[in-house]
């Protein structure tokens, strides 16, 4: 079973209007989460992360919420734009520092349509 | 900086053939790491360096094999390669402080 799942897998919506990716987790001990967003062809980039105690996170229009006690996040986008269209990826880090517990989620494929 | 630098950016191999994919990162980070993604799947770590002179296995090792040859450099090497190995690679290093992953741009892999 994924430790990270992602949902939905992909969405299409019109330029302008918001949208919410989830991701759920069950990596434990957790030490922080993160999402990414990666153009067509490029690598992923950092878009905010979370430390077990923090709720929620801003980058201008990008919301990142955190439930700990569900393991659950979200990112939200507000007024999309053509630009909003990638795939955004959630990324999980267990507490200890080995790589191996830095588990990435397969991604949402976001569509923004004008 | 340039941050996290791979060659080359596209590959076509035949089955059998060798090569070895370049990264090189000027952020003085400690820890690199070599991720390869396929459709419908989450990066997979194939192998990672903590530090210059340590390798260890990730999650998908087999067939590669790894050289970190200073703090700056990590190559990935496919002694021979198979179709399964076709696949986007991506390189990563991570900063000490937040554990920050930086990406470079990928190797789009074909092998026929």
């Amino acid at each position: 079973k994924n430790q990270v799942e992602q949902s939905p897998q992909s969405l299409i919506i019109l330029e302008g209007k918001n949208c919410t990716l989830q991701c759920n987790y069950t990596v434990s001990p957790f030490s922080n989460l993160r999402w990414y967003k990666q153009d067509t062809g490029r690598g992923p980039v950092s878009l905010t992360i979370m430390t077990f105690s923090e709720n929620t996170k801003s980058n201008g229009r990008y919301t990142a919420t955190l439930d700990a006690d569900t393991k659950q996040s979200s990112l939200h986008i507000t007024a999309s734009q053509l630009s909003d269209s990638a795939s955004y990826i959630c990324v999980v880090r267990g507490l200890y520092s080995s790589a191996s517990k830095i588990i990435f989620g397969s991604g949402t494929r976001l569509s923004i349509r004008p | 900086n340039a941050g996290v630098t791979q060659t080359p950016k596209f590959q076509v191999l035949k089955t059998g053939q060798s090569m070895t994919l370049q990264c090189a990162q000027d952020m003085n980070h400690n820890s690199m790491y070599w991720y390869r993604q396929d459709p419908g799947m989450g990066l997979r770590l194939i192998y990672y360096s903590a530090s210059e002179g340590t390798t260890d296995k990730g999650e998908v090792p087999n067939g590669y094999n790894v050289s970190r040859l200073n703090k700056r450099e990590f190559s990935l090497r496919l002694e021979s390669a198979a179709p399964s190995q076709t696949s986007v690679y991506f390189c990563a290093s991570i900063s000490r402080d937040q554990g920050e992953q930086y990406f470079g741009p990928g190797t789009r892999l074909t092998v026929t």
